[in-house]
């Protein structure tokens, strides 16, 4: 069965400065890969997903993430953040066999400090 | 505009009186599912629907129940609330009948059980 880890359960950097989210995920062979953000009072909004081919993967608002099957991780980036991104980041997995399995690690909350 | 429609957003209820959540989508998505957030826990998916008269049970379903009669709604429904059940839903939908493209989120349901 498939499993998303996000060790990090609150995270606050400076504006401006970069930012690393963290995703392990588990599962036995290639998985669909998604990052969501959820901001105040919000749904969830797809910020970008991997499927197959180029392991860098860019997504809206400028961030982007890097699939490394070697350490099944994937994680989420950006190099310069904005007050705007303060928000909860929510890595998911999607199983290639099952046209109904969307499993969602637990999230992060990032803060943005002035 | 695409969007997926929740109603209420806030409800605070009492235990066991029944209740119904509706969910509309306007993009004649196939797959529809609701999911319950809770904090540390992520989302978690309660039921899915592949398709018109098509439901199965996600990961949490007891004490759920949900029907799909048109396409565009998927409402979900609580036989006899209990306060565990309190907590944050959403909605989702999405293209093609297949959870592992991009997801569209409502913006949640608040609700209260006392």
């Amino acid at each position: 069965a498939q499993s998303v880890t996000q060790p990090d359960i609150h995270i606050t950097v400076s504006e401006g400065a970069s930012l690393e989210l963290r995703c392990n995920y588990s599962y036995g062979a290639t998985p669909y890969l998604f990052w969501y953000v959820q901001s105040p009072g919000q749904g969830l909004q797809l910020l970008l997903k991997y499927f197959s081919g180029d392991t860098l993967v860019q997504g809206i608002k400028g961030f982007e993430a890097e699939f490394k099957r070697s350490q099944s991780s994937f994680n989420l980036r950006k190099p310069s953040v904005h007050w705007s991104d303060a928000a909860e980041y929510f890595c998911a997995v999607g199983a290639r066999s099952s046209a109904s399995k969307i499993i969602f690690g637990s999230g992060t909350r990032l803060s943005i400090r002035p | 505009e695409a969007q997926v429609t929740q109603n209420p957003r806030y409800l605070i209820t009492v235990t066991g009186k029944k209740l119904t959540v509706t969910c509309s989508q306007n993009m004649n998505h196939e797959y529809m599912s609701w999911y319950r957030q809770d904090p540390g826990l992520g989302l978690r998916q309660i039921y899915y629907s592949m398709n018109v008269e098509v439901t199965d049970k996600g990961d949490v379903p007891e004490g759920y129940k949900v029907s799909r009669k048109e396409k565009r709604n998927f409402p979900l429904i609580l036989e006899s609330p209990s306060p565990n059940q309190t907590s944050l839903y959403f909605c989702a939908s999405s293209l093609g009948g297949r959870m592992n493209t991009e997801a569209f989120f409502g913006q949640g349901t608040r609700l209260t059980v006392v």
